[in-house]
């Protein structure tokens, strides 16, 4: 089944403790995306990705990085998270930069304390 | 700068009612533009896309018009159902823009019977 793996779905850790989100597709897609969602404000994406190696910002890349080693993984890693980090967040894929049409995955909850 | 503008929900309807979801957007050049649907705990899918001016898009009952003049996007369904409850988002994808959608903040849909 074609689909995008998030990792873990829910998480709840405390300020300053470095964590990694993991995001993995089958669908041997070239763009992957993440972003964050928070109520009134929409989706905001953090970081693409348009192959392998090859990163860029999003709308609000602050307090985050992501690789991108292999083409089915792009982890989320918050090095330092602070509570302003809390929100919804997920992972995207695309077969394309070209269509627009993007694969979610289920998100992760995640709660800085 | 590029932005989407949804009605603000929740939509509370009856079930066979007629539904609307307003979407307007501010973009240079010529977006393409999208539905995407979030059922409850999942991550968002593609519900349907029209790429010009004039096109409709359509997908599973529901319907929305690219209006160039009005700048509008509009989603519409004859004949809603309980299963149809779920957050909607517009968004749009900029010619020459990569992958990036812009989401507008999304509209809570809910069905009763």
């Amino acid at each position: 089944e074609a689909q995008v793996t998030q990792n873990p779905r829910y998480l709840i850790t405390v300020t300053g403790k470095k964590l990694t989100v993991t995001c993995s597709q089958n669908m041997n897609h070239e763009y992957m995306s993440w972003y964050r969602q928070d109520p009134g404000l929409g989706l905001r994406q953090i970081y693409y990705s348009m192959n392998v190696e090859v990163t860029d910002k999003g709308d609000v890349p602050e307090g985050y990085k992501v690789s991108r080693k292999e083409k089915r993984n792009f982890p989320l890693i918050l090095e330092s998270p602070s509570p302003n980090q809390t929100s919804l967040y997920f992972c995207a894929s695309s077969l394309d930069w070209l269509t627009g049409i993007q694969y979610f995955g289920a998100g992760t909850r995640l709660s800085v304390l | 700068g590029n932005s989407v503008t949804q009605m603000e929900g929740p939509v509370t309807l009856s079930e066979e009612a007629f539904l609307t979801i307003n979407c307007t957007y501010t973009a240079t050049g010529y977006p393409s533009l999208f539905w995407y649907v979030q059922y409850p705990g999942e991550g968002l899918q593609l519900l349907l896309k029209a790429t010009k001016a004039d096109d409709k898009g359509s997908n599973k009952g529901f319907e929305a018009t690219y209006r160039k003049e009005t700048t509008s996007f509009h989603l519409e369904k004859g004949s809603v159902q309980v299963s149809d409850s779920a957050v909607y988002f517009c968004a749009l994808r900029l010619t020459g823009g990569g992958n990036k959608l812009t989401f507008g903040t999304g509209t809570q849909l809910k069905v009763e019977l």
